[in-house]
Parts: structure tokens; sequence; C-alpha cells
């Protein structure tokens, strides 16, 4: 079972800031099989990244993704007053299970 | 619009049974695989269990194998858990998933609590 880890756990940060979120995989992942999801409160979890790098529909691109291999990043350019939340990683890979990282909460400083 | 509308959720005591019912709309339902994810209350996500398109394929996490099936019901437009043997631990929101090929589970519905408690 391929392990994902996340890092920060929590990102203080400033409206306008740019925030970088780490996914660590404990093992190689395919890039076309890693996402990243936003979660607020009280809501489902939303798609924002998929293939690594690319934004899902309706995404602003103001969220980007990058990385390979065991080491992903989800950068938000400058974040806006809704995009405080709580952000996974998850693989999804050619073979289950399709684990997701912990989680990083972004939150307001 | 895409709509995915769980149902069943509730209260059951340990070792009891639920089927959760997920009810889809506005997009075609029988070309997309679908999954089960949970998350227990203040906690993460957890992937339970994936359904082909067609049905043929069929994944389970080891925490519910052999307690949990999924299915689908392509012409009546309908993804369903069947969780018996029910633990304190697979107390949760389930959320009905839709995934494309590469493309992530970009369909979530909002999701029903499922409580295990004596």
């Amino acid at each position: 079972e391929i392990v994902l880890t996340q890092s920060p756990g929590t990102l203080s940060l400033s409206p306008g800031e740019r925030a970088t979120l780490s996914c660590r995989a404990s093992q190689s992942v395919s890039s076309t099989y890693l996402a990243w999801y936003q979660q607020k409160p009280g809501q489902a979890p939303r798609l924002l990244i998929y293939g690594a790098s690319s934004r899902a529909t309706g995404i602003p691109d103001r969220f980007s993704g990058s990385g390979s291999g065991t080491d992903f990043t989800l950068t938000i350019s400058r974040l806006e007053p809704e995009d405080f939340a709580v952000y996974f990683c998850q693989q999804y890979g050619s073979s289950p299970p399709f684990t997701f990282g912990p989680g990083t909460k972004v939150d307001i400083k | 619009e895409v709509q995915l509308v769980e149902s069943g959720g509730g209260s059951v005591q340990p070792g009891g049974s639920l089927r959760l019912s997920c009810a889809a709309s506005g997009f075609t339902f029988r070309s997309r695989d679908m999954n089960w994810v949970r998350q227990a209350p203040g906690k993460g996500l957890e992937w339970v269990s994936y359904i082909s398109s067609t049905g043929g394929i069929i994944y389970h996490a080891d925490s519910v194998k052999g307690r949990f099936g999924i299915s689908r019901d392509n012409a009546e437009n309908s993804l369903f858990l069947q969780m018996n043997s029910l633990r304190a631990e697979d107390t949760a929101v389930y959320y009905c998933v839709g995934c494309g090929n590469g493309y992530g589970f970009d369909y979530w519905g909002q999701g029903t609590l499922v409580t295990v408690s004596s």
C-alpha cells in the first residue's frame, strides 16, 4: 500500500500570500494518478488537480500542481478568502487501495 | 448539472447492517467508474470501495473486505453499498464518488452519516 504524507499539518497565512503544500509518497506514484482536493467545513471534497498538474473544470489558475515520483506540490499563488480550507492529496493508480494523505489545513494568520 | 444523492445512513448497533444508496443524474452513469469514500468525524478521507462502469471489477479496502459489498444498477442510475457486521470504527460520513479514467475523483455527493453505537 502506498502511504501519503502531507506537510505541514497546518499552514497559517494571510490573504494574498503564496501557499505551498507538500505530498510525499512511500513509493513512486505515476503522475497520471495523483490528485489534490479541497474540503471546506460541512462540505464534500472538491477535485482541484488531477494527473499531478492538470486543473479540474472550473478551478482558478491560482491553483497549480507539480511533482513526480514520490514528491508532489500544490501551490496557491495568491490566497483568496475562500481558499482557507483543508487540502488532501490522493493517489488513484492502477490498483487499489486509492489512498489519501492526512491533509493540510490552510488557515488565516 | 451533476448530482449524486446518498441515502440510507442512520444509527445502528454494532454487528448490524445498513444499505446505502446513491442516485446519480446529470451525467452518463453507465460510463463512470464509481466509489464509496468515507470520513470519520474530524478525520481524513478513506477510500472504501470501487466498482467499474460495467460492474465487472470490484475492489474493497482491507478494513471492510468481507463485510461490505458494492454494487450498481446502470438501468436505474444507482450505486449501492451493503454494509454488514458494522463496527464502531465504521462510523463516518459516506460519500458516493464518481471517477474518470485518469481524471481523479471528480463527482462527489454530499454524503450520508452512518453511526455505529450501542
